[in-house]
């Protein structure tokens, strides 16, 4: 996957925790694209992101769910009181700049039981 | 409702024949790509279409994009195991900041 990191693989929370989600992307990138992917779909974009700035987050659920990109460390994607349809996989991409093409991580996939 | 609909959802096919997978939208996009996803990994990018009418060929797969850059379809050839996979397309609109993705095409090639 071209040297986008994610962690962790997998991740498992009960109900009502706190889930945090990360993504190194490929190394110079400096743009973050959040998806989330339920079984047999599609990926659904949620949140679009630069170093310190949030540039697009119209696919992010109003609450619980928050995003950043610092200037140093990875991207968290970060689910608070997690509830059993947060289960999915979570992928994050990372696209060369003025590029259409997208990266992918492996992805982390959370259960919530 | 999807911005860009795949068809077919899913496709079993013989190993040797040939299949089409068709992404249609009435929007325009200023660029589709495609991307092949394997269980339990990330999609990965197969190839990038810009022009409308443009043809891609890569090994046995073919890829168009629509004249009016609405629609694209990706060709296999002579199909393998090795082909299969969720197939996706995803497409960029002129804000350039958001890739909206099909919901797949699951191929399975069977030997």
């Amino acid at each position: 996957n071209a040297g986008v990191m994610q962690n962790p693989r997998h991740l498992v929370r009960r109900r009502g925790q706190e889930a945090r989600l990360r993504c190194s992307p490929m190394k110079g990138h400096s743009h973050v694209y959040w998806y989330r992917q339920l079984p047999e779909e599609g990926l659904k974009f949620m949140v679009y992101l630069q170093k310190e700035n949030i540039i697009d987050e119209s696919g992010m659920p109003k609450e619980r769910f928050s995003a950043e990109f610092p200037k140093e460390g990875p991207s968290i994607l970060r689910i608070q009181q997690v509830v059993r349809g947060d289960s999915a996989a979570y992928f994050c991409a990372s696209p060369p700049d003025s590029s259409y093409e997208q990266y992918f991580g492996p992805g982390t996939r959370l259960t919530v039981t | 409702t999807q911005l860009l609909e795949q068809s077919p959802q899913f496709l079993s096919i013989q190993e040797g024949e040939n299949l089409t997978v068709y992404c249609n939208s009435s929007s325009v996009f200023s660029s589709l790509q495609w991307y092949r996803q394997e269980p339990g990994e990330g999609p990965v990018l197969l190839v990038t279409v810009v022009t409308g009418g443009e043809v891609k060929k890569l090994k046995r797969l073919t890829f168009q994009f629509g004249d009016a850059r609405k629609d694209s379809s990706l060709h296999i050839t002579a199909a393998q195991p090795g082909d299969t996979g969720l197939y996706l397309c995803a497409g960029v609109r002129n804000n350039f900041n958001k890739f909206y993705f099909g919901s797949g095409t699951k191929l399975n090639v069977k030997p």
